[in-house]
């Protein structure tokens, strides 16, 4: 099965900085990646996602990059707010896996006032 | 008002108990999945149904069991077969086909051992 491995587990940012956030996964046949953020007390939302045929992904101050060849895909959120803190999953899903999503063990970004 | 809810929000067992979650959805959504989350482990599948009276094993499925017996409806139950049931449950729903893959996520049930 697919394991994706999630690094690192806490990072902290003064405000406005930017952070980044990686995952490598181990199953080549994964096509699609999906980040989900989870702020304290509540649920994960998906927050943006790329599929295997698209090298970068942009929306705001997010942006996703997947590097099929290296089998990684790293989060970027650039002028970082307060509100960004949350804990951070990123997931892999197998083509044809009905749905199966794995997920990393997560990232707990904390900005800095 | 949309959207997935689970019950109750926090929940107590006792040794050798067996104990259900409740997870319901009226967004329409043939699939629906049961997550555990620990700390510093992320999200790991339990169970998940892609159809009504259809479900599958996830990677820990081992000491839980569900029903699919409605489309709304996913319960869990942790069975007194699993050892270590103390985490937080997440059960989310999606649309299995077409483009749109986004997990809707329910508000989770924290479960203790008394």
């Amino acid at each position: 099965g697919e394991n994706v491995e999630q690094h690192p587990s806490t990072l902290s940012v003064q405000e406005g900085d930017s952070a980044v956030i990686k995952c490598t996964y181990s199953d080549s046949a994964s096509n699609y990646f999906p980040w989900y953020k989870q702020e304290l007390g509540k649920r994960p939302q998906l927050i943006i996602d790329i599929r295997s045929n698209v090298g970068e992904k942009k929306d705001q101050r997010i942006a996703v990059t997947l590097n099929k060849t290296a089998k990684h895909f790293s989060l970027h959120i650039t002028e970082t707010q307060p509100e960004d803190s949350a804990v951070y999953f990123c997931a892999a899903r197998l083509s044809g896996s009905a749905r199966q999503l794995t997920f990393g063990s997560g990232t707990q970004l904390t900005v800095l006032p | 008002d949309g959207g997935i809810t689970q019950s109750p929000k926090y929940l107590f067992r006792k040794e050798g108990q067996n104990v259900t979650l409740s997870c319901e959805q009226n967004l329409n959504h043939d699939a629906m999945y049961w997550y555990r989350q620990d700390p510093g482990q992320g999200l790991r599948l339990i169970y998940y149904s892609q159809i009504v009276n259809d479900f599958q094993k996830g990677d820990i499925a081992e000491g839980y069991s569900v029903s699919r017996e409605k489309k709304e409806s996913f319960p869990l139950t942790v069975t007194s077969a699993q050892k270590n049931p103390t985490a937080f449950y997440l059960c989310a729903s999606s649309i299995p086909t077409g483009t749109n893959e986004k997990l809707f996520f329910g508000s989770g049930t924290q479960l203790s051992v008394l």
